[in-house]
Order: C-alpha cells, then structure tokens, then sequence
C-alpha cells in the first residue's frame, strides 16, 4: 500500500536561512509526488508536482524539489526563507490513473525574524 | 475565478444533531473531492465524485456520513447523528481531468466542525 512518511513535525528556520523538508513514500512503482502548503486558516496549495522526466522539479514562491529513486524521496527545498513561508507543508503521493492522493502527516515550518 | 466554496467557515453543534456541510467547486471541475483533517490522523479521503457521479467512497467512516452531488456546482456532506470524534476541519477538493497528475487538487478553506 502506499504511504507517505514527513518525518519532521515542526521545523524552525531563521529569516534568510535555507530549508529542507523531507518526504519519503512507499510505492512499487514511480508515483506521481506533490508538495502543498497550507497556511492558518486557509486550504491547501499546490506548491509543486512531479510525473516523470527531469527530477529537480520548479514550484511557486521560489520552492523545488528532487525526487530520488534510490531513497524514495521527494525533498522540498528554498534556498532563503522568507516569514510569510511560516505554514504547514504537506507532502502527497498518487497512483498513476488514480486519483487516491494520500497526504503525509504535515511539517509545521515556523520563520524566526 | 472564486475558487472552491466551502460553508460555513465554521460549525458547532451538540452530539446528536444532524451536521450539512456544502461546497461548490470550480466552475468546469468535473472531479469533487471530500477530506477529513485532524491532529491524529492528517488528511483523509473520504468520497470522490467524478461528473457528480460518486466514485470511490471507501474513506467513509460509517453509515452516519452521507454525500450527495445533486449537479456540478453543488455538493454536501451530511453527518446524522454527529458525535464528538467527528470534530475536524472537512475540505472540498476539485479538479479538471482525467488522469491524477494533469490537474491538481484545488482545495476550499474548509469548515471547523465542532461537536460538544
């Protein structure tokens, strides 16, 4: 079955700082991955997906990520955070032809001034 | 465009009451998706309807939930009787498309269920 593992609840970055959030999924073959944000109150934004092809995969607000095989992974990276980043960021996982998107359990990012 | 439309922003109400949650997803989606978030157990999928056609409703907890999509602008979700462990914020989701990665998931603000 599939699954996707943040394991990171809480991360806390200075202002400026660059950030690195994981996500590690659970699938026989290569799934479709997506990172989304969710700031309070509000619902979820696609921040970023992935198919297939090149594996360092552009977003919105300066965000990108990279899927490795071999780990199972598709971290989600900024290189200088600004505060209005400070939101929960979901990683997701999709089955092909499916539309069966399980989401992880959430990383928390708060932003020191 | 305005987006998913969820109502209301919040709901409290006492275990035992009938609970209607309503959305209206963007115009043209033909795909409308109903989630569960809480601390304990994150997003969950409850039901999914495809051409207001419901698709997959696995993710229905019990016989006390209950989703319709009377047409393409317009869904609920109804719980009868609620109960204190249905507190949670539900989300409606919709898309355009067929296959999972040709359009993402476009989420209303959800609605705070409160049951006391």
């Amino acid at each position: 079955a599939q699954s996707v593992t943040q394991p990171d609840i809480h991360i806390t970055v200075s202002e400026g700082a660059s950030l690195e959030l994981r996500c590690n999924y659970s699938y026989g073959a290569t799934p479709y991955l997506f990172w989304y944000v969710q700031s309070p109150g509000q619902g979820l934004q696609l921040l970023l997906k992935y198919f297939s092809g090149d594996t360092l995969v552009q977003g919105i607000k300066g965000f990108e990520a990279e899927f490795k095989r071999s780990q199972s992974s598709f971290n989600l990276r900024k290189p200088s955070v600004h505060w209005s980043d400070a939101a929960e960021y979901f990683c997701a996982v999709g089955t092909p032809g499916t539309y069966k998107y399980i989401f992880g359990t959430g990383t928390r990012l708060k932003v020191l001034a | 465009d305005a987006g998913v439309i969820q109502s209301p922003r919040h709901e409290v109400t006492e275990m035992g009451q009938e609970v209607t949650l309503r959305c209206k997803p963007i115009s043209g989606h033909d795909y409308l998706f109903w989630y569960r978030q809480t601390m304990m157990r994150g997003l969950e999928l409850l039901i999914y309807f495809n051409n207001n056609v419901p698709i997959d409703d696995s993710g229905m907890p019990e016989d006390r939930f209950s989703a319709k999509m009377p047409n393409a602008s317009f869904s609920t979700l109804k719980i009868q009787p609620s109960e204190p462990r249905d507190s949670a914020v539900y989300f409606c989701a919709s898309s355009l498309g067929f296959l999972i990665g040709n359009s993402p998931l476009h989420f209303g603000n959800g609605t705070r269920l409160t049951v006391t």
